[in-house]
Protein backbone atom coordinates (compact mmCIF):
# COMPACT_ATOMS: atom_id res chain seq x y z
CA UNK A 1 0.00 0.00 0.00
CA UNK A 2 0.82 3.91 -0.70
CA UNK A 3 2.57 5.22 2.49
CA UNK A 4 3.44 9.02 3.03
CA UNK A 5 6.92 10.11 1.37
CA UNK A 6 9.05 12.43 2.48
CA UNK A 7 11.84 14.09 0.42
CA UNK A 8 14.12 14.77 1.13
CA UNK A 9 15.50 11.87 3.71
CA UNK A 10 18.59 14.17 4.80
CA UNK A 11 19.72 17.49 4.41
CA UNK A 12 22.26 19.01 5.58
CA UNK A 13 22.30 23.14 5.74
CA UNK A 14 24.74 25.37 7.24
CA UNK A 15 23.41 28.38 10.03
CA UNK A 16 21.33 30.76 8.20
CA UNK A 17 20.06 28.98 5.14
CA UNK A 18 17.04 27.95 4.55
CA UNK A 19 15.35 24.55 4.13
CA UNK A 20 12.36 22.80 1.99
CA UNK A 21 11.05 19.83 3.40
CA UNK A 22 7.97 18.27 0.95
CA UNK A 23 5.35 15.61 2.33
CA UNK A 24 3.26 13.78 -0.07
CA UNK A 25 0.30 12.30 1.42
CA UNK A 26 -1.13 9.24 1.00
CA UNK A 27 -3.61 8.98 -1.67
CA UNK A 28 -6.54 10.59 -1.30
CA UNK A 29 -5.82 11.52 2.04
CA UNK A 30 -6.32 15.45 2.46
CA UNK A 31 -5.23 16.28 5.87
CA UNK A 32 -1.03 16.86 6.58
CA UNK A 33 0.57 16.76 9.93
CA UNK A 34 4.05 18.23 10.29
CA UNK A 35 6.15 17.22 13.91
CA UNK A 36 9.71 18.19 14.57
CA UNK A 37 11.78 15.85 17.31
CA UNK A 38 14.32 16.87 18.13
CA UNK A 39 17.48 14.47 19.40
CA UNK A 40 16.54 12.10 22.14
CA UNK A 41 13.03 13.91 22.21
CA UNK A 42 9.58 13.40 21.61
CA UNK A 43 8.05 14.51 18.61
CA UNK A 44 5.97 18.22 18.75
CA UNK A 45 3.57 19.27 16.79
CA UNK A 46 4.44 21.79 14.56
CA UNK A 47 1.24 22.77 11.73
CA UNK A 48 -1.55 21.16 10.25
CA UNK A 49 -3.32 21.53 7.12
CA UNK A 50 -7.14 20.50 5.64
CA UNK A 51 -7.66 21.04 2.35
CA UNK A 52 -4.72 23.16 1.38
CA UNK A 53 -5.67 25.36 4.44
CA UNK A 54 -4.26 26.06 7.78
CA UNK A 55 -6.05 24.00 9.95
CA UNK A 56 -4.22 23.96 13.42
CA UNK A 57 -1.08 25.55 14.86
CA UNK A 58 1.38 24.08 17.22
CA UNK A 59 5.18 24.82 17.72
CA UNK A 60 6.14 26.54 14.56
CA UNK A 61 8.80 29.14 15.10
CA UNK A 62 7.91 32.39 13.10
CA UNK A 63 11.28 31.53 11.10
CA UNK A 64 9.24 28.72 9.05
CA UNK A 65 6.07 28.69 7.44
CA UNK A 66 4.31 25.68 5.70
CA UNK A 67 1.45 25.19 3.18
CA UNK A 68 -0.73 22.32 1.44
CA UNK A 69 -0.68 22.28 -2.24
CA UNK A 70 -4.15 21.49 -4.84
CA UNK A 71 -2.25 18.17 -5.23
CA UNK A 72 -2.44 18.00 -1.09
CA UNK A 73 1.10 17.35 -0.88
CA UNK A 74 2.55 20.13 2.01
CA UNK A 75 5.83 21.79 1.84
CA UNK A 76 7.33 23.28 4.88
CA UNK A 77 9.61 26.70 4.70
CA UNK A 78 12.49 26.99 6.95
CA UNK A 79 14.78 30.05 7.09
CA UNK A 80 17.39 31.78 8.68
CA UNK A 81 18.54 27.93 9.93
CA UNK A 82 19.92 27.24 13.71
CA UNK A 83 21.35 24.96 15.06
CA UNK A 84 18.50 24.20 17.12
CA UNK A 85 16.49 23.27 14.32
CA UNK A 86 18.67 20.08 13.75
CA UNK A 87 16.24 17.38 13.72
CA UNK A 88 13.92 14.71 12.35
CA UNK A 89 10.78 16.43 10.82
CA UNK A 90 7.59 13.79 10.26
CA UNK A 91 4.80 14.53 8.18
CA UNK A 92 1.83 12.53 8.69
CA UNK A 93 -1.60 12.71 7.14
CA UNK A 94 -4.95 11.16 7.80
CA UNK A 95 -7.86 10.27 5.11
CA UNK A 96 -10.70 12.26 3.77
CA UNK A 97 -13.59 12.34 6.20
CA UNK A 98 -11.68 9.77 8.42
CA UNK A 99 -11.47 10.08 12.39
CA UNK A 100 -8.70 12.88 13.58
CA UNK A 101 -6.90 10.18 15.13
CA UNK A 102 -6.17 7.74 12.06
CA UNK A 103 -2.40 9.26 10.76
CA UNK A 104 -0.36 7.99 8.85
CA UNK A 105 3.34 8.99 9.43
CA UNK A 106 6.34 9.28 6.68
CA UNK A 107 9.78 8.16 7.39
CA UNK A 108 10.93 11.69 8.02
CA UNK A 109 13.69 14.31 6.95
CA UNK A 110 16.70 14.00 9.13
CA UNK A 111 17.48 18.03 8.90
CA UNK A 112 21.27 18.90 10.46
CA UNK A 113 22.65 22.45 10.53
CA UNK A 114 26.22 22.98 10.53
CA UNK B 1 -5.20 20.64 27.81
CA UNK B 2 -3.90 16.86 26.81
CA UNK B 3 -0.73 16.18 28.16
CA UNK B 4 0.83 12.67 28.45
CA UNK B 5 3.78 11.53 30.48
CA UNK B 6 5.83 8.32 30.45
CA UNK B 7 7.55 7.22 33.62
CA UNK B 8 10.10 4.93 32.61
CA UNK B 9 12.85 6.99 30.80
CA UNK B 10 14.89 3.82 30.09
CA UNK B 11 13.79 -0.06 30.53
CA UNK B 12 16.46 -2.65 30.12
CA UNK B 13 15.18 -6.11 29.68
CA UNK B 14 16.29 -9.76 29.40
CA UNK B 15 14.72 -11.67 26.74
CA UNK B 16 11.56 -13.59 27.70
CA UNK B 17 10.93 -10.86 30.09
CA UNK B 18 7.92 -9.58 30.87
CA UNK B 19 7.32 -6.02 29.69
CA UNK B 20 4.88 -2.73 31.20
CA UNK B 21 5.38 0.20 30.40
CA UNK B 22 3.46 3.12 32.16
CA UNK B 23 1.46 5.83 30.35
CA UNK B 24 -0.81 8.80 31.98
CA UNK B 25 -2.63 11.29 30.39
CA UNK B 26 -4.60 14.23 31.53
CA UNK B 27 -8.62 14.51 30.75
CA UNK B 28 -9.23 16.95 28.50
CA UNK B 29 -12.57 15.64 26.92
CA UNK B 30 -12.81 12.40 24.19
CA UNK B 31 -9.98 10.24 25.08
CA UNK B 32 -8.17 8.94 22.15
CA UNK B 33 -4.66 6.98 23.24
CA UNK B 34 -1.89 5.49 21.25
CA UNK B 35 1.28 3.46 21.25
CA UNK B 36 3.87 4.22 19.23
CA UNK B 37 6.97 2.49 18.60
CA UNK B 38 10.49 3.80 16.48
CA UNK B 39 13.10 1.53 15.74
CA UNK B 40 16.23 2.48 15.19
CA UNK B 41 17.18 5.47 12.69
CA UNK B 42 12.88 4.69 11.53
CA UNK B 43 9.56 6.35 11.47
CA UNK B 44 7.19 6.30 14.22
CA UNK B 45 4.82 3.37 13.91
CA UNK B 46 1.34 2.56 15.20
CA UNK B 47 1.27 -0.52 17.99
CA UNK B 48 -2.25 0.00 19.15
CA UNK B 49 -4.99 2.53 19.69
CA UNK B 50 -7.99 3.11 22.00
CA UNK B 51 -10.98 4.64 21.01
CA UNK B 52 -13.66 3.56 22.74
CA UNK B 53 -15.62 0.02 24.18
CA UNK B 54 -13.20 -2.88 25.20
CA UNK B 55 -10.59 -1.11 27.52
CA UNK B 56 -8.42 -4.13 26.70
CA UNK B 57 -6.36 -3.77 23.23
CA UNK B 58 -4.66 -5.80 21.39
CA UNK B 59 -2.01 -4.16 18.90
CA UNK B 60 0.30 -5.25 16.46
CA UNK B 61 3.33 -7.83 17.82
CA UNK B 62 1.63 -9.31 20.59
CA UNK B 63 1.77 -6.08 22.52
CA UNK B 64 -1.58 -5.11 24.42
CA UNK B 65 -2.87 -1.97 26.55
CA UNK B 66 -4.96 -1.21 29.23
CA UNK B 67 -7.19 1.24 29.22
CA UNK B 68 -7.97 2.22 33.01
CA UNK B 69 -10.44 5.30 32.95
CA UNK B 70 -10.11 5.89 37.22
CA UNK B 71 -6.28 6.01 36.99
CA UNK B 72 -5.73 7.91 33.62
CA UNK B 73 -3.75 5.39 32.22
CA UNK B 74 -3.44 3.68 29.17
CA UNK B 75 -0.03 0.91 30.12
CA UNK B 76 1.84 -0.86 26.59
CA UNK B 77 2.31 -5.02 27.90
CA UNK B 78 3.71 -7.48 26.56
CA UNK B 79 4.31 -11.05 28.47
CA UNK B 80 7.70 -12.06 26.74
CA UNK B 81 9.54 -9.62 25.11
CA UNK B 82 12.18 -10.39 22.38
CA UNK B 83 15.35 -8.82 20.98
CA UNK B 84 13.82 -7.00 18.33
CA UNK B 85 11.88 -5.15 20.50
CA UNK B 86 14.23 -3.09 21.60
CA UNK B 87 12.94 0.66 20.60
CA UNK B 88 11.38 3.85 21.62
CA UNK B 89 8.07 3.81 23.08
CA UNK B 90 5.71 6.65 22.32
CA UNK B 91 2.47 7.12 24.46
CA UNK B 92 0.31 9.82 22.55
CA UNK B 93 -3.16 10.99 22.72
CA UNK B 94 -5.06 13.18 20.48
CA UNK B 95 -4.63 16.96 21.38
CA UNK B 96 -5.85 19.22 19.05
CA UNK B 97 -9.39 20.16 17.27
CA UNK B 98 -7.96 18.80 14.06
CA UNK B 99 -6.51 15.67 15.35
CA UNK B 100 -2.72 16.03 16.01
CA UNK B 101 -1.01 14.14 18.42
CA UNK B 102 0.22 15.07 21.56
CA UNK B 103 3.57 12.44 22.53
CA UNK B 104 4.98 11.46 25.91
CA UNK B 105 8.42 12.42 26.30
CA UNK B 106 9.13 8.08 25.05
CA UNK B 107 10.34 5.18 27.17
CA UNK B 108 13.49 3.59 25.42
CA UNK B 109 13.26 -0.41 25.82
CA UNK B 110 16.65 -2.23 25.51
CA UNK B 111 16.40 -5.99 25.52
CA UNK B 112 19.48 -7.87 26.12
CA UNK B 113 19.62 -11.51 24.15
Amino acid sequence: AAGVIQSPRHLIKEKRETATLKCYPIPRHDTVYWYQQGPGQDPQFLISFYEKMQSDKGSIPDRFSAQQFSDYHSELNMSSLELGDSALYFCASRGRGGPPYEQYFGPGTRLTVT
Amino acid sequence: AQSVSQHNHHVILSEAASLELGCNYSYGGTVNLFWYVQYPGQHLQLLLKYFSGDPLVKGIKGFEAEFIKSKFSFNLRKPSVQWSDTAEYFCAAYGGSQGNLIFGKGTKLSVKP
